[in-house]
């Protein structure tokens, strides 16, 4: 199946900087989505984003098929932003694998 | 509102007692999954459905029975519940396999 890597593993951000997170997938896939789980545990699609660019306020993200990646940009990171961010992938079986997250802590 | 609906949120429950963590999604999805989340293992898929009647194990079914007799009920039954499916879990649909997924608010489950 699929793997998904994610870096980095944590992030400190102070509230106000900006920040890339990176998603690496091992095949072809046709289905790339970003979630993020607040600290009360809930996921929260965040992107649908199998190829292209997307934003969403200070949320952008950008998947590049081709070389297997897609990366995530939070602007501005407010505290609100804290939790963690996921990956996930899918094949043309419609299998969805995760990626281990990235924690991000948003300091004031 | 479009949701994804658990109950369940929080359950602590003994070894043995058969158990069912409803799921009802209200957005005519086609496509239901179930999840568990545990730490340094990540979010790990059960089973998924994807139509009516239409079911098929994940990665880590053991353990677990699903059954789709409605489009929008998925519900999970563990009939003899173990400490090792203490974990959180989390039902999903989509509009068809490989679209975006929306997700309910998670059930937590302790077995003891």
């Amino acid at each position: 199946g699929i793997q998904v890597e994610q870096s980095p593993p944590d992030l400190i951000l102070q509230e106000g900087a900006n920040s890339t997170l990176r998603c690496n997938f091992s095949d072809s896939v046709n289905n790339l989505q970003w979630f993020h789980q607040n600290p009360w545990g809930q996921l929260i699609n965040l992107f649908y984003i199998p190829s292209g660019t997307k934003q969403n306020g200070r949320l952008s993200a950008t998947t590049v098929a081709t070389e297997r990646y897609s990366l995530l940009y939070i602007s501005s990171s407010q505290t609100t932003d804290s939790g963690v961010y996921f990956c996930a992938a899918g094949d043309s079986w419609g299998k969805l694998q995760f990626g281990a997250g990235t924690q991000v802590v948003v300091t004031p | 509102e479009a949701q994804v609906t658990q109950n369940p949120r929080y359950l602590i429950t003994v070894t043995g007692k058969k158990l069912t963590v409803t799921c009802s999604q209200n957005m005519n999805h086609e496509y239901m999954s179930w999840y568990r989340q545990d730490p340094g293992l990540g979010l790990r898929q059960i089973y998924y459905s994807m139509n009516v009647e239409v079911t098929d194990k994940g990665d880590v079914p053991e353990g677990y029975k699903v059954s789709r007799k409605e489009k929008r009920n998925f519900p999970l039954i563990l009939e003899s519940p173990s400490p090792n499916q203490t974990s959180l879990y989390f039902c999903a649909s989509s509009l068809s396999m490989g679209t975006q997924y929306t997700f309910g608010s998670g059930t937590r489950l302790t077995v003891v």
